[in-house]
Order: structure tokens, then C-alpha cells, then sequence
């Protein structure tokens, strides 16, 4: 089945600073890229997503690039703010059954 | 248009006992998904439920079941709970089953188990 390895596990950033987390995944049939964002006491919710023939996306602050043949994607956030601050998850998952695997997560913590 | 909401939120069991956790899918999604969080760890995949059938299922044992009903709520069950049960159990929901990727989740369940 399809491992998704997630780093680092810990980020500590700036207020202000640019932040990345990277993921990378086993099964090349993987084609959709989803990141959560989980607060204390709530669950994932889901901020960023890009398909496999897509290699960059990007929603205001946030952006996701994917290297297929790699197997790389990475979550980019820029001019980071306290409120960004909580654990942030990538998945892959593939096309019919979209069940997908999570990573372990990476806690972003922003000092104002 | 409230989202995927879950009961209770807190749980205490002992080894050994069931557990009922419920869930209520997102106004117009039709299929239901449990996850299981442990500590430090990603959210698992348990079963995915869909027009009241258990349709994909992850690596767990069938101490785990569920149901979903025609008003498209679901239930996990798990009977004989361990002590490495202990976790957050997340429900997520979408709109339309297999077609759609994108996940929905409720605040989860905490269960501990002692």
C-alpha cells in the first residue's frame, strides 16, 4: 500500500518568515495531493489540494508544488502569522477508492 | 449550514468494554468515513459507509464495525476495547461516494481506554 513519510516534524518560524514542510509518497498511481491543517481540539481541515498534472498551485499565502518523478510535494506558507500555527498534515490518495494515506504530521509553531 | 459534527466528544471506557461513537454527516454528503488518530500520528483509515453499506475498509480488526443510516448518520462501534484503542476517532464526510476526494471532518471522539 501507498507510505506517505512527512519532515520535519517540528517547525519553529518567525512571525513573518516562510515556512515548508515536505512529503514524499510510495505509489506512483497516487494522483491527488490533499494537506490538512489541524488546530488543538478540532479536526483536519482541509486547506490546499493539487492533482497529479497539476506541478504547483497556490491560494493566496499557501502553495503546493509536486514533482511526480520524484515523488516529492511540499507545502509552502509565507508571511507567517501566530494563527498559522498547528499541525499540518499531507496525504496521497488515488483516483476511485480517494481513501487517502495521511502523514505523520509536522507542528508549525509561528513566535510573534 | 452546520458540518460534520460528532458524540460525544470525550469518552472514558475500561478494557474489555463496547464503545458507540456517533456521527452526523455535512448537509448534502451522502458518505461517511472513520479515522482513527492516535497520539502524534496521522489520522487511520477504519471504513468508509455509503447508501448504508460498509463499501472500503483499512487494516482493523472486526472488533470494529459501523453503521449508517438512511438519513445518512453513521455509527462506529467497537467491542472488547484495548487499551491501545486509546485515540481520537475522527468521522469525515463528502458529497458523492468515490467521485469525490474531498474530506470533511467532524472534531472527533476522544476515547480513552484504562
Amino acid at each position: 500500500g501507498e507510505n506517505v513519510e512527512q519532515h520535519p516534524s517540528t517547525l519553529s518560524v518567525q512571525e513573518g518568515d516562510s515556512a515548508v514542510i515536505k512529503c514524499t509518497y510510495s505509489d506512483s498511481a497516487s494522483n491527488y495531493f490533499p494537506w490538512y491543517k489541524q488546530e488543538l481540539g478540532k479536526g483536519p481541515q482541509l486547506i490546499i489540494d493539487i492533482r497529479s498534472n497539476v506541478g504547483e498551485k497556490k491560494d493566496q499565502r499557501i502553495a503546493v508544488t509536486l514533482n511526480k518523478t520524484a515523488k516529492h510535494f511540499s507545502l509552502h506558507i509565507t508571511e507567517t502569522q501566530p494563527e498559522d500555527s498547528a499541525v499540518y498534515f499531507c496525504a496521497a490518495s488515488k483516483g476511485g477508492s480517494y481513501i487517502p494515506t495521511f502523514g505523520r504530521g509536522t507542528s508549525l509553531i509561528v513566535h510573534p | 449550514d452546520a458540518g460534520v459534527t460528532q458524540s460525544p466528544t470525550h469518552l472514558i471506557k475500561t478494557r474489555g468494554q463496547q464503545v458507540t461513537l456517533r456521527c452526523s454527516p455535512k448537509s448534502g454528503h451522502d458518505t461517511v468515513s472513520w479515522y482513527q488518530q492516535a497520539l502524534g500520528q496521522g489520522p487511520q483509515f477504519i471504513f468508509q459507509y455509503y447508501e448504508e453499506e460498509e463499501r472500503q475498509r483499512g487494516n482493523f480488526p472486526d472488533r470494529f464495525s459501523g453503521h449508517q443510516f438512511p438519513n445518512y448518520s453513521s455509527e462506529l462501534n467497537v467491542n472488547a476495547l484495548l487499551l491501545g484503542d486509546s485515540a481520537l476517532y475522527l468521522c469525515a464526510s463528502s458529497p458523492v461516494q468515490g467521485s469525490n476526494e474531498k474530506l470533511f471532518f467532524g472534531s472527533g471522539t476522544q476515547l480513552s481506554v484504562l
